[in-house]
């Protein structure tokens, strides 16, 4: 089954506007924590954010936002204020507590249009 | 601070031919990992390593061996490669505490022909 579901293969968004990207995790483990990553076409993996899953408050990193909803068991990115340079495939990741492995959703290509 | 740094950048291999792949990080990590990407997918996690000394299998290790050299350095070996191993390959490491972030690598794209 997979873990981690990223239902949107791709998403437009105007400059300036804000998009959600959708991710949704399966895990019975009380303890865990979700990432999100930015890879822009050149390559590399770029760390944006993290939830913990005891978290009380929703995690901010600049125009990023995590809109952790835990009893439906959803992480979605939220990117405010698009920038052109934000055109790249986002993956929402999660780490079950106690385990090394992050397992990787199939991402979401996210275009911003000028 | 150069992060995690990977070589090559990119190869081609014929079937049946063997290579490295090394990794280094200069962040002080304890953990270290490879990783596969294939188009319209996630990364997939081949190997990883929690300490130096100790080496564990991930989703996919079939035709993969891995050597932590030291703290710094983790090498991916394909000893017979196959052209399902044409991939963009993936290391990264990760700190001690609450996140364990996973910090990564440029990637190395490997073509079997």
């Amino acid at each position: 089954a997979q873990k981690i579901t990223q239902t949107q293969p791709g998403m437009f968004v105007q400059e300036k506007e804000a998009v959600t990207l959708d991710c949704t995790y399966d895990t019975s483990d009380p303890s865990y924590g979700l990432f999100w990553y930015k890879q822009p076409s050149s390559g590399e993996m770029i760390f944006l954010i993290y939830q913990g899953s005891y978290d009380q408050q929703n995690a901010t990193e600049g125009r990023y936002s995590l809109n952790f909803q835990k009893a439906r068991k959803s992480a979605n990115l939220v990117i405010s204020a698009s920038q052109l340079g934000d055109s790249a495939m986002y993956f929402c990741a999660m780490r079950e507590g106690g385990s090394e492995k992050l397992v990787f959703g199939k991402g979401t290509k996210l275009t911003v249009n000028p | 601070n150069a992060g995690v740094t990977q070589t090559p950048k990119f190869q081609v291999l014929k079937t049946g031919q063997s290579m490295t792949l090394q990794c280094a990080q200069d962040m002080n990590h304890n953990s270290m990992y490879w990783y596969r990407q294939d188009p319209g997918m996630g990364l997939r996690l081949i190997y990883y390593s929690a300490s130096e000394g100790t080496t564990d299998k991930g989703e996919v290790p079939n035709g993969y061996n891995v050597s932590r050299l030291n703290k710094r350095e983790f090498s991916l070996r394909l000893e017979s490669a196959a052209p399902s191993q044409t991939s963009v390959y993936f290391c990264a490491s990760s700190e001690i505490g609450r996140q364990e972030t996973q910090y990564f690598g440029p990637g190395t794209r490997l073509l079997v022909l």
